[in-house]
């Protein structure tokens, strides 16, 4: 059974640029969450996502950042018009319960 | 108060030394529990969910007291392999789905 799958697991994006991260969750999971982590700080909650439905996004920035999660293919989380400041780690992870199991994760780099 | 605290450390122990981390957490109506534990720039990992009643995997026990509003993880005859960050987890008692993160407790454990 394969695990969390994310994609790319490196991004490199000039300012101004939009990334575009890619998750696909445990085989039977519906139910995804997207995390960011700064370095050295902890993990910071940003969206949960049920197939074709946000469920909670109170920890998405207003601005630039957007997420879903198609009835077909993987969850997305798209950053319009990078910062420096988005440069970070962002870990999907997924659940069939409560329990949640994290993919490796995307770093975004932004130049 | 945060609501998810815990001691940054580091812990700096021997190989088969003994211990142990705290976390308190502040809203007295939540339910479930969980240690996760993550290495260097790579993925949180679910250690053990931390039931009522206590639970053992291993080296590895967890507890809970509800009256004190904190969770414990004991590591016995520890291994160079379980130095990393331990994160301790709540889930939000207003929102099911929800996970709040404590910042984590880093072990290193020296031969």
């Amino acid at each position: 059974n394969a695990g969390v799958m994310q994609n790319p697991r490196h991004l490199v994006r000039r300012r101004g640029q939009e990334a575009r991260l890619r998750c696909s969750p445990m085989k039977g999971h519906s139910h995804v969450y997207w995390y960011r982590q700064l370095p050295e700080e902890g993990l910071k909650f940003m969206v949960y996502l049920q197939k074709e439905n946000i469920i909670d996004e109170s920890g998405m920035p207003k601005e630039r950042f957007s997420a879903e999660f198609p009835k077909e293919g993987p969850s997305i989380l798209r950053i319009q018009q990078v910062v420096r400041g988005d440069s970070a780690a962002y870990f999907c992870a997924s659940s069939l319960d409560y329990e949640q199991y994290f993919g490796p994760g995307t770093r975004l780099t932004v130049t | 108060r945060k609501e998810v605290e815990q001691d940054p450390g580091p812990f700096n122990v021997p190989e088969g030394a003994t211990v142990a981390f705290n976390c308190t957490y502040s809203n007295s109506a939540s339910q479930s529990f969980f240690w996760y534990r993550q290495d260097c720039r790579k993925e949180p990992k679910l250690l053990m969910s931390v039931y009522s009643s206590g639970n053992e995997d291993g080296r590895f026990t967890a507890q809970l007291n509800r009256a004190s509003q904190y969770i414990s993880l004991l590591i016995r005859d520890s291994k160079l392999s379980d130095s990393a960050t331990y994160l301790c987890v709540v889930r939000d008692a207003g929102n099911n789905r929800k996970l709040i993160w404590g910042l984590g407790t880093s072990l290193a454990v020296n031969p």
